[in-house]
């Protein structure tokens, strides 16, 4: 157990709706990554925020929006949803803001029918 | 550009045997970082390894070792004295310059036999 949650674990909807993850990261963890892990696109880093702040962007879509609130934890929500946003959604945390080691939490799969 | 290449899709190893899994990147920046991650089909990511580009030495972890040729741009994974446990996906992942991103490969897939 890396000490990282994720809820839920499973997530089924349906074409055009919207969805919101949630993640708590290890206590004491600052940092808090978003990444999607689909057949077709494999692993890609999605967003960072650090201690409440955007840090980093990567392959993240408009339709897809993230947070971090005071209490640290992190929200990524992902709107008119497509049937390829179905993946496995993993959020990690570091203490810092760009630590080697990343404690990944279990992924929440998503399935857009 | 940033890449990571795996070549290998998917790779048998025996019981107790040492294997070694590809990997070669690709950036221009002389910072950068490399990882190993392991991936069992419970489906969590596992830290696994880091080895970074200013490093002297090649980094272990117990039974994992990084074999970093610089010059060639890779950085293969060893893991010595393969275990059942073992078994599972692979990524080797970049993160270069100032930056704070992080780019993965398509991963391996370890078999490892009885």
């Amino acid at each position: 157990d890396s000490g990282v949650t994720q809820t839920p674990k499973h997530l089924i909807t349906a074409t055009g709706q919207r969805v919101t993850l949630r993640c708590s990261p290890r206590s004491g963890d600052l940092s808090v990554y978003w990444y999607q892990q689909s057949l077709d696109q494999g692993l890609q880093f999605l967003i960072q925020y650090y201690n409440g702040e955007e840090r980093a962007k990567g392959n993240i879509l408009e339709r897809f929006s993230a947070q971090q609130f005071p209490d640290l934890h992190s929200e990524l929500n992902l709107s008119s949803l497509e049937l390829g946003d179905s993946a496995l959604y993993f959020c990690a945390s570091t203490p810092g803001r760009r630590d080697n080691e990343q404690f990944f939490g279990p992924g929440t799969r998503l399935t857009v029918l | 550009a940033q890449k990571i290449t795996q070549t290998q899709p998917g790779m048998f190893v025996q019981e107790k045997e040492a294997v070694t899994l590809d990997c070669t990147y690709d950036t221009s920046d002389p910072s950068y970082g490399l990882f190993w991650y392991k991936q069992p089909s419970s489906g969590e990511m596992i830290f696994l390894i880091y080895q970074g580009s200013y490093d002297q030495q090649n980094a272990t972890e117990g039974r994992y070792s990084l074999n970093f040729q610089k010059a060639r741009k890779s950085a293969n994974l060893v893991i010595s004295a393969s275990q059942l446990g073992d078994s599972a996906m692979y990524f080797c992942a970049m993160r270069s310059g100032g930056g704070f991103k992080t780019i993965f490969g398509a991963g391996t897939r370890l078999f490892v036999k009885a």
